[in-house]
């Protein structure tokens, strides 16, 4: 069975700082891979997908993916985090043979002043 | 535009009462998800369905059950509710994994407490 590993539970950078959040995927054939966002309080939405048209994906609010089969990763990153960044992020693979999409247990984002 | 929406978005329950959480969608969405989502665990499905009059179990079934009646709507019951299944649930949609497979639209969650 697929699994999804975010790499960190909680990851805390200042305003203005690079994000990085680290997921790794399991499967042997590169499902397709999701970043979703959790903001408090509220359901979760797609922040950008892999479907492997291009290795490198581009999401909202600037964030931006890199799919890579050697290390079968699909990290996230910002160059510059703003204080509306901070939220919980979940890196998911979805595998057509079973309809389903696996989660990470997520990643909490904290920026700083 | 609703999307998906849930109800009720709170509850409490004592153990072993009973109650059902309703999802509505608006997209016309074949699949609809329910997940809870529990501190460090991440999100995990309880039941799934690929269309009207259809429903399988996901990861963690047990204590639940499901009923796609209607296209638009997914319940999910706790027929005898254990502290166990206090949790924070998530209804979502999507299209057919012919179209844009994996993209769920989530409700906003329904927070369950049970003493």
């Amino acid at each position: 069975a697929q699994s999804v590993t975010q790499l960190g539970s909680h990851v805390s950078v200042s305003e203005g700082a690079l994000v990085l959040l680290r997921c790794n995927y399991s499967s042997s054939v590169p499902p397709y891979l999701f970043w979703y966002v959790q903001y408090p309080n509220q359901g979760l939405q797609l922040l950008l997908k892999y479907t492997s048209a291009a290795t490198l994906v581009k999401g909202i609010n600037g964030f931006e993916a890199e799919f890579k089969k050697s290390e079968t990763s699909f990290h996230l990153t910002k160059p510059s985090a703003h204080m509306s960044d901070a939220a919980e992020y979940f890196c998911a693979a979805w595998e057509g043979s079973n309809y389903k999409l696996t989660f990470g247990k997520g990643t909490l984002l904290t920026v700083n002043p | 535009n609703a999307g998906v929406t849930q109800t009720p978005k709170f509850r409490v329950l004592k153990t072993g009462q009973s109650m059902t959480l309703l999802c509505a969608q608006d997209m016309n969405h074949e699949y609809m998800y329910w997940y809870r989502q529990d501190p460090g665990m991440g999100l995990r499905l309880i039941h799934y369905s690929v269309g009207e009059g259809t429903t399988a179990k996901g990861e963690v079934p047990d204590g639940y059950n499901v009923s796609r009646l209607k296209k638009q709507n997914f319940l999910l019951g706790l027929e005898s509710a254990a502290p166990s299944q206090t949790s924070v649930y998530f209804c979502a949609s999507s299209y057919a994994a012919s179209g844009r497979p994996g993209e769920l639209f989530f409700g906003e969650g329904s927070r369950l407490t049970v003493l």
